[in-house]
């Protein structure tokens, strides 16, 4: 069982342009998370999607930030206008309904 | 709203010492507490998880206690060794579905175990 999958791994954007970062969740694992983690910060709660629905999006900064998991394929987060500030590592964590949450390598994004 | 919390923010030990790391938290209504290893620009491993009707989980090397009523967590390492080296981050989560299955993180202890 493959673990959780994210890509790529490394993205670099320029002010301005739009990041899209994806993530494949185990299989079998309906639930996916969303985290951030910036420089010299601890990880943060971004956004919590099942299949179709977002559940909890209370960590989403209110602009510019938008996720979704689709029926099909992984999950999207996606990062518009993107700015030097929104250089970090996303973390995406998958769970199943016990509630352990598996993470993966994550996405680092740096904005020049 | 849940704040977790893990002091000292960093921790250096000679290699083969027995060595606690504490995880505090306000809110003790949690569903469950993991611990987990992230290595400099890496992913995080999950190293252990334990509900909130546990006391503590074992694996290896590592053990884990839960005291949900005074708000902390431990995680011992027995025999530490220079691969431990790592920075390693409590997490809570107060229910396994819904708005409250989020994790709240600490900013994390890290080790640097000394040959």
């Amino acid at each position: 069982n493959a673990g959780v999958m994210q890509n790529p791994r490394h993205l670099v954007r320029r002010r301005g342009q739009e990041a899209r970062l994806r993530c494949s969740p185990m299989k079998g694992h309906s639930h996916v998370y969303w985290y951030r983690q910036l420089p010299e910060e601890g990880l943060k709660f971004m956004v919590y999607l099942q299949k179709e629905n977002i559940i909890d999006e209370s960590g989403m900064p209110k602009e510019r930030f938008s996720a979704e998991f689709p029926k099909e394929g992984p999950s999207i987060l996606r990062i518009q206008q993107v700015v030097r500030g929104d250089s970090a590592a996303y973390f995406c964590a998958s769970s199943p309904r016990t509630g352990e949450q598996y993470f993966g390598p994550g996405t680092r994004l740096t904005v020049t | 709203k849940q704040e977790v919390t893990q002091i000292p923010a960093a921790l250096s030990v000679p290699e083969g010492e027995n060595l606690v790391l504490n995880c505090s938290f306000t809110d003790s209504a949690i569903y469950n507490l993991q611990w987990f290893r992230q290595d400099p620009g890496k992913g995080l491993t999950s190293l252990l998880l334990i509900q909130s009707s546990q006391r503590e989980q074992t694996s290896g090397r590592l053990n884990a206690s839960l005291d949900k009523s005074s708000g902390r967590s431990t995680l011992y390492i027995a025999a530490s060794q220079p691969g431990d080296s790592a920075t390693y981050l409590c997490a809570v989560s107060e229910d396994w579905t819904g708005a409250n299955s989020k994790l709240t993180f600490g900013k994390g202890i890290t080790l640097s175990v000394r040959p």
